[in-house]
């Protein structure tokens, strides 16, 4: 399968501040990029979906003006938590899909975000 | 709206031992389902997907998983557990292939030697 890398891995920042987590597809063009988040014991909730070069399409209930997304290249889509609060420490999870609609959606190895 | 319901959120299972995991769905259509694995701190890695055709699907790592319209049900199973299947699983369902995918609450697998 292809490779999606997420960096970094894990992440603390004071309240207050921003932090960008990458997400990168190391072998294919990912044309659309999806953004989780999941907490602890739960499951993975849809944030927003990014097609490169367009707006992203956040999930009812998320901020965009929280949790900016960039998706400039086919490679590397970016989510900037901005003026980060202790409520968002989670885990995020992107994952990337080619072009076509019906092609897997590989997923990275998630992010985890702790903000103190 | 699409839903996943997964009812055992945890399940403890000796090696050798079969396994399922139960998933059942709610969506008005044809459903594509997924299950995927996530080790601890870990991304997730796809076992498995139902999108038409044949109804018992076969995956990776010797998983399987059978459709079944009727009882909106999407059940994975495995006949012989290995100590390195000890993970959470999670079921999914999507509304058009890949597009958007909401996720069960995951089954957390325990292995006992």
């Amino acid at each position: 399968g292809a490779v999606v890398s997420q960096h970094p891995s894990r992440v603390i920042c004071k309240s207050g501040t921003s932090v960008k987590i990458e997400c990168r597809s190391l072998d294919f063009q990912a044309t659309t990029m999806f953004w989780y988040r999941q907490f602890p014991k739960q499951s993975l909730m849809l944030m927003a979906t990014s097609n490169e070069g367009s707006k992203a399409t956040y999930e009812q209930g998320v901020e965009k003006d929280k949790f900016l997304i960039n998706h400039a290249s086919l490679t590397l889509s970016t989510l900037t938590v901005t003026s980060a609060h202790p409520e968002d420490s989670s885990f995020y999870i992107c994952s990337a899909r080619r072009q076509a609609l019906n092609t897997e959606a590989f997923f990275g190895q998630g992010t985890r975000l702790t903000v103190v | 709206a699409q839903s996943v319901t997964q009812p055992d959120i945890h399940i403890t299972v000796s090696e050798g031992a079969s396994l399922e995991l139960r998933c059942n769905y709610s969506y008005g259509a044809t459903p594509y389902l997924f299950w995927y694995v996530q080790s601890p701190g870990q991304g997730l890695q796809l076992l498995l997907k139902y999108f038409s055709g044949d109804t018992l699907v076969q995956g990776i790592k010797g998983f399987e998983a059978e459709f079944k319209r009727s009882q909106s049900s999407f059940n994975l199973r495995k006949p012989s557990v290995h100590w390195s299947d000890a993970a959470e699983y999670f079921c999914a369902v999507g509304a058009r292939g890949y597009s958007t995918l909401t996720f069960g609450k995951g089954t957390m697998l325990l292995v006992s030697p």
